[in-house]
């Protein structure tokens, strides 16, 4: 079965450091790929998706992911976090009308 | 737009009880999906619908039924409820299911079952 594994389970940076989420995917034909965000006590919201093409993506709020096919991955960079970026980070794999999610990364950011 | 409610906000069940979280979503969405996240889990799929009059199981389907009566609701319903399904209920709808269709959530319904 297809699976999204996201292996940063809690990341803990001061702001201004750079970050980098890991997720990696077992799918290996035609992969659409997403990063989602949940800000504390709010809904889901879209970062960025990739389907095709530029396999850098860039996202809102200055994020943005790289596909790398050989290696099954869609690693989420930022190269410098707010305080405001203290959030949940899922990544998520479509597979025949539904997405897959990663069991999601916490990131605290202390200013 | 609202784009997608859910209701009730919060809930506490007892063991046994029933009970019927509504999503409603304003956009004309023909997809919508019922997710729940618990800690260290993330979001797993429930049931979803991908058009009125339509459901089909998702990975965690069991203890829970839908109904898609209208295209603009979504239903998810505990016959029964266990302390195993105490989480946070998120809806989702998205305007096709392909494969770069953005899925839009709601704000969760936090459901404990004592």
């Amino acid at each position: 079965a297809q699976s999204v594994s996201q292996h940063n389970h809690h990341v803990i940076l001061s702001e201004a450091a750079s970050l980098e989420l890991g997720c990696n995917y077992s799918y290996g034909g035609t992969v659409n790929l997403f990063w989602y965000v949940q800000y504390p006590g709010q809904h889901l919201q879209l970062l960025l998706k990739y389907f095709s093409g530029d396999p850098l993506v860039k996202g809102i709020k200055g994020f943005e992911a790289e596909f790398i096919k050989s290696k099954f991955s869609f690693n989420l960079r930022k190269p410098s976090v707010q305080w405001s970026d203290t959030a949940e980070y899922f990544c998520a794999s479509y597979n025949t009308d539904k997405l897959i999610f990663g069991t999601g990364t916490r990131l605290q950011v202390f200013p | 737009n609202a784009g997608v409610t859910q209701t009730p906000k919060f809930r506490v069940l007892k063991t046994g009880q029933s009970m019927t979280l509504l999503c409603a979503q304003d956009m004309n969405h023909e997809y919508m999906y019922w997710y729940r996240q618990d800690p260290g889990m993330g979001l797993r799929l429930i049931h979803y619908s991908v058009g009125e009059g339509t459901t089909a199981k998702g990975e965690v389907p069991d203890g829970y039924n839908v109904s898609r009566l209208k295209k603009q609701n979504f239903l998810l319903g505990l016959e029964s409820a266990a302390p195993s399904q105490t989480s946070v209920y998120f809806c989702a709808s998205s305007y096709y299911a392909g494969g770069t269709a953005e899925q839009y959530f709601g704000p969760g319904t936090r459901l404990t079952v004592t």
